[in-house]
């Protein structure tokens, strides 16, 4: 079956370090990749995704790189800010007559001051 | 901001009772799916519904059941509810079934068992 295993938090950063969270899956078939975040009290919102091998998704300075070769899609930001403090969700999407969203537990993400 | 809110945001129940959770989908998207997410886990996939049929479900039990309506609003039914129900959950709405739609999803229920 298909599964998204994403790094334990939580992830304590101060503001403007660099930022790395893992994200591995396992998928039959070419899945499209997700980072959601979900900030407290609130849904999750689509932070990027990508749909191919070698795609790169990016918004608000967060990135991350679909790798077929080594199944992973990492979320990057080069310089973290307070307002950034949430949970982190990468998730896979597969097509089976219908859409579906397969997502990790999450990680915490607290940027102090 | 996105458009999808559900009702209520809050609820108790005791186990065995019957629980009904609302959604309304942003305004011309005709495709919801329904989550639950448990404490510390991400989102689980219950079911999508698109134009009122349900076409996809996940690894749950038949006392989860659903309606989409002619506006595209749509409901959760639990039936038989269990302590392991306890959890958040979310209806996220998009403008159709492919898997790089975009969802927007509304900010939960939380549902409590006792």
């Amino acid at each position: 079956g298909n599964s998204v295993t994403q790094m334990e938090g939580p992830v304590t950063l101060s503001e403007e370090a660099f930022l790395t969270i893992n994200c591995t899956y396992t998928a039959t078939g070419y899945p499209s990749l997700f980072w959601y975040v979900q900030y407290p009290g609130e849904g999750l919102q689509l932070l990027l995704k990508a749909t191919k091998a070698d795609d790169k998704g990016s918004n608000k300075g967060f990135e991350a790189t679909y790798r077929k070769e080594t199944t992973s899609f990492h979320l990057e930001k080069g310089s973290v800010q307070v307002s950034d403090s949430a949970v982190y969700f990468c998730a896979l999407g597969m097509n089976s007559g219908y859409s579906t969203l397969t997502f990790g537990k999450g990680t915490m993400l607290l940027v102090s001051p | 901001e996105t458009g999808v809110t559900q009702s209520p945001t809050h609820l108790i129940k005791t186990r065995g009772q019957q629980v009904t959770l609302r959604c309304s989908s942003q305004s011309g998207h005709n495709t919801v799916s329904w989550y639950q997410q448990a404490l510390g886990q991400g989102p689980q996939f219950i079911f999508q519904y698109y134009r009122e049929e349900e076409n996809g479900r996940g690894n749950f039990p038949p006392r989860f059941s659903g309606l989409q309506f002619p506006n595209y609003s749509s409901e959760l039914n639990v039936n038989a509810l269990e302590l392991d129900d306890s959890a958040l959950y979310l209806c996220a709405s998009s403008l159709g079934r492919d898997r790089n739609e975009k969802l927007f999803f509304g900010s939960g229920t939380q549902l409590s068992v006792l």
